[in-house]
């Protein structure tokens, strides 16, 4: 079974640009969920979708943070404008169903706001 | 607000030498506790779900235990491939926790040769 795809791997922008990631997640996972991972801590919920409906954005700086999923497949997600401390690894996780199902994790996209 | 706390944020074994990964939470009903293994520039990868207090998995060297406020990563007679961060999280039950997976801050374990 081929795992969660994300792009790009990497990106270094300055703050005030804007960015975009993609993720891909495991064919027939209904639920999708976008985490910002800071250096030294755990995953942070931004945002979950179940097919193309979102569950779950109350964790997501709606100011500067936007995320779709089309189509209940692919996902994007959009800094703009981007702040320093937006820096941090975004992982894209999809399971099976929501609740009690396990996360299949991407390896993610590590930003660098300068 | 549900917390998760682990602890130590480090450790660091023998080959060989026992020892125990701790997860502290407080959540609002437990509907799952998680753990994940993570490895450098990858994305955690499921390790163990447990449901009630008493309940135990086994993995390989691995084995998760649950009570009513901790959960704890027994790793046994670790080798050098078990170097990781170790995740444990938790899912809601109640009110603004439903469906919430929570992650604690991780242990770094390294396993020296």
């Amino acid at each position: 079974e081929a795992g969660v795809a994300q792009s790009p791997r990497y990106k270094i922008i300055e703050k005030r640009q804007s960015v975009a990631f993609w993720c891909n997640p495991i064919s027939g996972h209904a639920t999708l969920y976008w985490y910002q991972q800071i250096l030294g801590q755990g995953p942070k919920l931004l945002i979950q979708f179940q097919n193309n409906g979102v569950v779950d954005d109350s964790q997501l700086p709606k100011d500067r943070f936007s995320a779709e999923r089309l189509k209940g497949v692919d996902s994007t997600l959009k800094i703009q404008p981007a702040k320093l401390e937006d820096s941090a690894v975004y992982l894209c996780a999809s399971s099976l169903r929501s609740y009690n199902s396990p996360l299949h994790f991407g390896n993610g996209t590590r930003l660098t706001v300068t | 607000e549900d917390q998760v706390t682990q602890s130590p944020e480090a450790l660091r074994l023998q080959e060989g030498e026992s020892s125990s990964l701790n997860c502290s939470y407080t959540v609002s009903g437990l509907r799952g506790l998680f753990w994940y293994r993570q490895d450098p520039g990858k994305g955690p990868e499921f390790l163990f779900t447990l449901y009630s207090a008493g309940e135990e998995k086994e993995k390989e060297r691995l084995k998760a235990t649950l009570t009513k406020k901790e959960s704890f990563l027994h790793i046994t007679a670790p080798k050098p491939e078990d170097s990781a961060t170790y995740l444990c999280a938790v899912l809601g039950a109640g009110g603004t926790s439903y469906g919430k997976l929570t992650f604690g801050q991780g242990t770094i374990l390294t396993v020296h040769p």
